[in-house]
């Protein structure tokens, strides 16, 4: 079965550390790959997402990842973190060959940034 | 953001009793979903919708029901609630077959006591 694996569960930095969290999917056809924040007490929000094309995704607030297709791997980077960036991160991979489009999410790293 | 309202937002309820919780959305999104996020497991999900009538089971589906009887609403059904229950329920839709993102409601958080 499809699956996604985050494997930082809390990530605790000072502001202006550089960041990366890790995700690998366990599918192997085309998939969609996607970043979500969840600030504390809203609902996900989408950060980033890769379709096709350039494996170097940008997103908001100043957030990219990295789609290795050969490691599985969609790693979500952020260069200098800000305190308010203090969020839940979910990775998640839509499988392309589904007719239901359903999308599969990881258990998420918890960020905490020290001030 | 996209009009995904769930409703109601907060519940508190008792072992044994059902409960239905409703998503509703003015985006005219084929896909629907819910999901229920507990700490350490991210988001599951529990049941999905591919067209008015088309469900289908999610990983989590077991106590839970779900009908869609018009594009823009999906209802969530707790047969008979339990303890394990207790969690917050997103509700999700995307735009088109695998091609887009999923847009979320603000979620219900629901108590089993």
């Amino acid at each position: 079965a499809q699956s996604v694996s985050q494997h930082n569960h809390h990530v605790i930095l000072s502001e202006a550390a550089s960041l990366e969290l890790g995700c690998n999917y366990s599918y192997g056809g085309t998939v969609n790959l996607f970043w979500y924040v969840q600030y504390p007490g809203q609902h996900l929000q989408l950060l980033l997402k890769y379709f096709s094309g350039d494996p170097l995704v940008k997103g908001i607030k100043g957030f990219e990842a990295e789609f290795i297709k050969s490691k599985f791997s969609f790693n979500l980077r952020k260069p200098s973190v800000q305190w308010s960036d203090t969020a839940e991160y979910f990775c998640a991979v839509n499988d392309m060959a589904s007719s239901a489009s359903k999308i599969i999410f990881g258990s998420g790293t918890r960020l905490s940034i020290r001030p | 953001d996209a009009g995904i309202t769930q409703s109601p937002r907060h519940k508190v309820t008792e072992t044994g009793t059902p409960v239905t919780l409703r998503c509703h959305q003015t985006e005219n999104h084929r896909y629907m979903y819910w999901y229920r996020q507990d700490p350490g497991h991210g988001l599951r999900l529990i049941h999905y919708s591919y067209g008015v009538k088309d469900t289908d089971k999610g990983e989590v589906s077991d106590g839970y029901s779900v009908s869609r009887s018009k594009t823009e609403d999906f209802l969530l059904t707790l047969e008979s609630a339990t303890s394990s229950q207790t969690s917050v329920y997103f509700c999700a839709t995307v735009n088109r077959e695998g091609g887009t993102e999923a847009f979320f409601g603000q979620g219900t958080r629901l108590t089993v006591v």
